[in-house]
């Protein structure tokens, strides 16, 4: 079965201090691996998409990155507004109707 | 362009009461998605409508039924509520090879 497991569950960092949050997948074939970003009392914002190791993809201060057994989310110099719940997910080669979710990573960034 | 909306945003009934939660979206989207989300665990798929006229199970289905109304409308109803879905539902919507957008969420408590 497939399986997604994030951590760190929760970070804390000062503003400006970049850090990563690790996504760790098992997957019988991966069709794609899926970044989402969550503020509260909201539904999940999509952020980005990787379909194979070694894919790299950037919007502002986010970077995410793939390998064949883990995704990273890279934050470079942070902002308050960065604060949000990060969700990663995968989709499998044969469940092309649904998307399987980590529990997140809490992100608090502190001015 | 709202996107995916979901009515009601909060809700609260007894043990037993039915309901049905609504969903509409607005960007043509073939595929449409009932997930709910409880702290500590991932997103769940309960029901999914991969295109007009077709619903399929998802991982939590017990409890719950569907109804694809048209292209746009993708309802989830609770014919007897228990306390054990006490939860936030989120529907979502995607085309082919696009990821999920989601609404932002129904907040359900049963006591």
């Amino acid at each position: 079965e497939d399986q997604v497991t994030q951590s760190p569950e929760a970070l804390r960092l000062q503003e400006g201090e970049s850090s990563s949050l690790n996504c760790s997948y098992t997957v019988s074939g991966l069709r794609g691996l899926f970044w989402y970003r969550q503020d509260p009392g909201k539904g999940p914002e999509f952020l980005f998409t990787l379909y194979s190791a070694g894919e790299e993809k950037e919007k502002e201060r986010l970077k995410a990155t793939l390998t064949k057994k883990e995704s990273f989310l890279h934050i470079t110099a942070p902002k308050p507004e960065d604060s949000a719940t990060y969700l990663c997910a995968v989709q499998d080669l044969t469940g092309a109707n649904n998307l399987f979710f980590g529990t997140g990573t809490r992100l608090t960034v502190i001015p | 362009n709202a996107g995916v909306t979901q009515t009601p945003k909060f809700q609260v009934l007894k043990t037993g009461q039915s309901m049905t939660l609504q969903c509409a979206q607005d960007m043509n989207h073939n595929s449409m998605y009932w997930y709910r989300q409880d702290p500590g665990m991932g997103l769940r798929l309960i029901y999914y409508s991969a295109s007009e006229g077709t619903t399929d199970k998802g991982e939590v289905p017990n409890g719950y039924n569907v109804s694809r109304l048209n292209k746009r409308e993708f309802s989830l109803r609770l014919e007897s509520a228990a306390p054990s879905q006490t939860s936030v539902y989120f529907c979502a919507s995607r085309t082919a090879n696009s990821p999920l957008h989601f609404g932002n969420g129904t907040r359900l408590t049963v006591t």
